[in-house]
Parts: C-alpha cells; sequence; structure tokens
C-alpha cells in the first residue's frame, strides 16, 4: 500500500463543474501540501494547511490530520485548471521534507 | 523578491559526463531540498540542506550523487558519471526555516536528458 494515496487518478470535468480530489496517507506529520503541476512545467504550491480549510479564489483544501484525510475542491472549473494535482505531506523526523502522491490528472473541456 | 531560482533549466549530457544543477533559494531562505521526478513517475526526495549542512541525504542514491550548499552561492547537485537512468526532471524547493509549518517555494526545475 502507497503511504500516499490519492483519488481519482484521472478526472475529466465539464467547465463550470465542481471538482474534488481526495487524498489519504498514513505517513506523516502536522502539516500537509497541495500542488499544481502543468504538463512538462514546473511545481506551484496551492495551498500547506494543518488543520481545518483554506480558501483561495476557487480553490479550497480541508484536512483532518486525526483521520489523515485531506481534499481538495476545485469551483466553477476552467479549462485553465487542467493540470496535475499531488497531495504532499510533511514527514521526516521533523516534517521537513515531503511525500508526494501519484497526482490526479485533471482535464476540464469547454 | 525573486522566486527559487534553478539553472539550468534543460541540461543534455552524454553517458559518464557530469551533470552539475543549480538551485538559488529565495531571498531570506537558508533550507533547501531537492526532490527527483522520473519520466512518467511521481516526485521523490533526494536531499534537504541547511546552509554548509547536509540534514537528511536518505533520498540520494548512494552512487555517483552529491549536493552541497555552501555558506556562499547557490546550491548544487551533483551527478557524476551519468546514465540514461538519470534522465529526469530536478527539483528544488526552499523554506525560510526548518519544520512542518513552513512552506516550501518551489523552483521551475532542470531538465536532464541523457543521451
Amino acid at each position: 500500500k502507497n503511504e500516499v494515496e490519492q483519488s481519482p487518478q484521472n478526472l475529466t470535468a465539464q467547465e463550470g463543474e465542481f471538482i474534488t480530489i481526495n487524498c489519504s496517507y498514513s505517513v506523516g506529520i502536522s502539516a500537509l501540501h497541495w500542488l499544481q503541476q502543468h504538463p512538462g512545467g514546473g511545481i506551484v504550491s496551492l495551498f500547506m494547511l494543518s488543520s481545518g480549510k483554506k480558501k483561495h479564489g476557487r480553490l479550497i483544501a480541508t484536512i483532518n490530520i486525526q483521520e489523515k484525510h485531506s481534499s481538495l475542491h476545485i469551483t466553477a472549473s476552467h479549462p485553465r485548471d487542467s493540470a496535475v494535482y499531488i497531495c504532499a505531506p510533511r514527514t521526516g523526523a521533523a516534517g521537513n521534507k515531503l511525500t508526494f502522491g501519484g497526482g490526479t490528472r485533471v482535464l476540464v473541456k469547454p | 523578491n525573486a522566486g527559487v531560482m534553478q539553472n539550468p533549466r534543460h541540461l543534455v549530457r552524454r553517458r559518464g559526463q557530469e551533470a552539475r544543477l543549480r538551485c538559488s533559494p529565495m531571498k531570506g531562505h537558508s533550507h533547501v531540498y531537492w526532490y527527483r521526478q522520473l519520466p512518467e513517475e511521481g516526485l521523490k526526495f533526494m536531499v534537504y540542506l541547511q546552509k554548509e549542512n547536509i540534514i537528511d541525504e536518505s533520498g540520494m542514491p548512494k552512487e555517483r550523487f552529491s549536493a552541497e550548499f555552501p555558506k556562499e552561492g547557490p546550491s548544487i547537485l551533483r551527478i557524476q558519471q551519468v546514465v540514461r537512468g538519470d534522465s529526469a526532471a530536478y527539483f528544488c524547493a526552499s523554506s525560510p526555516l526548518q519544520g512542518p509549518s513552513n512552506e516550501q517555494f518551489f523552483g521551475p526545475g532542470t531538465r536532464l536528458t541523457v543521451l
């Protein structure tokens, strides 16, 4: 069993639809990153959260540290949201490194 | 405030050559992390450095790979005698302090191709 499981692996949505990506992990302490990677592109940190919920524009991330589960929601999805979304809990003795999920490939069609 | 800088963005090497990848952290950041993304695979942690110290190198291959973060200048990831399997995207990230409450900011990556 992978230490970080994301679901779904692939997701296709129509523009305007609400998207949810889930992340369950068996490792990590205290905090978790959600990252975005466009094809052939760099990595952008969308959120780092350690409790509750954070919102940035149309993106919402929630986390339950006790249950080791986090979700990323995209409201009113747009074709420019098409990317790979990666969940990465903080791991290591002092939470100094990231362990990554396999990513969720999102395609939003116009 | 410039973000994390990596250079070169693309690097082509022949088998047996050396590859040097550079990472300049964000201003004020003294912690650097290197990650590798093999083709069609996920990201994996390689090494975590502070200025002049390697803190955690548990993800580094035992041979041919080394990393440093000198007092002055960028962090360097060095791969000696490259092989085709080293072809990957190498990302570095930086943070101002250590610990799980400090967000890591990523550079654009260096894409290494070994011919």
